[in-house]
């Protein structure tokens, strides 16, 4: 089993452009989760999914979007980048809400 | 809004010693779990103990939980290099209808040689 992966690992992005941060599990799990840390602030939750077609807002859910398509697959989208956005952003999955979560590796986005 | 935090902010201690690192929460909760983060990399899940249980033993790890005082400890025995890591508390917020995992600042945890 490969866990949780994200891509990319790391990107540069200048103000106002969009991207999409791709996330893929590999172990049936319904629930999947992106979170967002910063210096000092530890993780906040920004859209969570129990199921696919069922997505949600988490704390701070401005600026982003998700979609479940899969239940593999829950990318986030960035519409259009900002300074503020410039995080290590993370996946993450559980059996179920409120479970064990399993990590990705993280993506370190700058925005200039 | 962060419903744990951990305590201290940051512990340095010798190898072979034990660490303890704290955790405070706001509301009932259905559990509480504790993770590890190596520098540069994603959490990774330690023990989970549930609102029914005050205490859970995994290895060198022993978590408490005293939800009177809404609080939790993480004790690490017999400390490794390899412990250098930084540790956060989780909880939900069943209270207010959240299931969704809520992370504290963490406590940065150095373990000299």
């Amino acid at each position: 089993n490969a866990g949780v992966t994200q891509t990319p690992k790391f990107q540069v992005l200048k103000t106002g452009q969009s991207m999409t941060l791709q996330c893929a599990q590999d172990m049936n799990h319904e629930y999947m989760s992106w979170y967002r840390q910063d210096p000092g602030m530890g993780l906040r939750l920004i859209h969570y999914s129990v199921g696919a077609g069922i997505t949600d807002q988490g704390e701070v859910p401005n600026g982003y979007n998700v979609s479940r398509s899969t239940t593999e697959d829950f990318p986030l989208r960035l519409l259009s980048a900002a300074p503020s956005q410039t995080s290590v952003y993370f996946c993450a999955s559980s059996y179920s809400t409120g479970g064990k979560l399993f990590f990705g590796s993280g993506t370190q986005l700058s925005v200039l | 809004s962060q419903q744990g935090e951990e305590d201290p902010q940051a512990l340095s201690i010798q190898e072979g010693e034990n660490a303890t690192m704290n955790c405070s929460y706001k509301t009932s909760i259905n559990n509480l779990q504790w993770y590890r983060q190596n520098s540069g990399r994603g959490l990774v899940h330690l023990i989970l103990i549930r609102s029914n249980e005050r205490e859970k033993h995994s290895g060198r790890l022993r978590v408490t939980l005293d939800t009177s005082k809404k609080s939790s400890s993480l004790l690490i025995t017999a400390s490794r290099a390899a412990d250098t890591a930084s540790y956060f508390c989780a909880t939900d917020n069943p209270g207010a209808g959240s299931y969704q995992l809520t992370f504290g600042k963490g406590t940065k945890l150095s373990v000299i040689p």
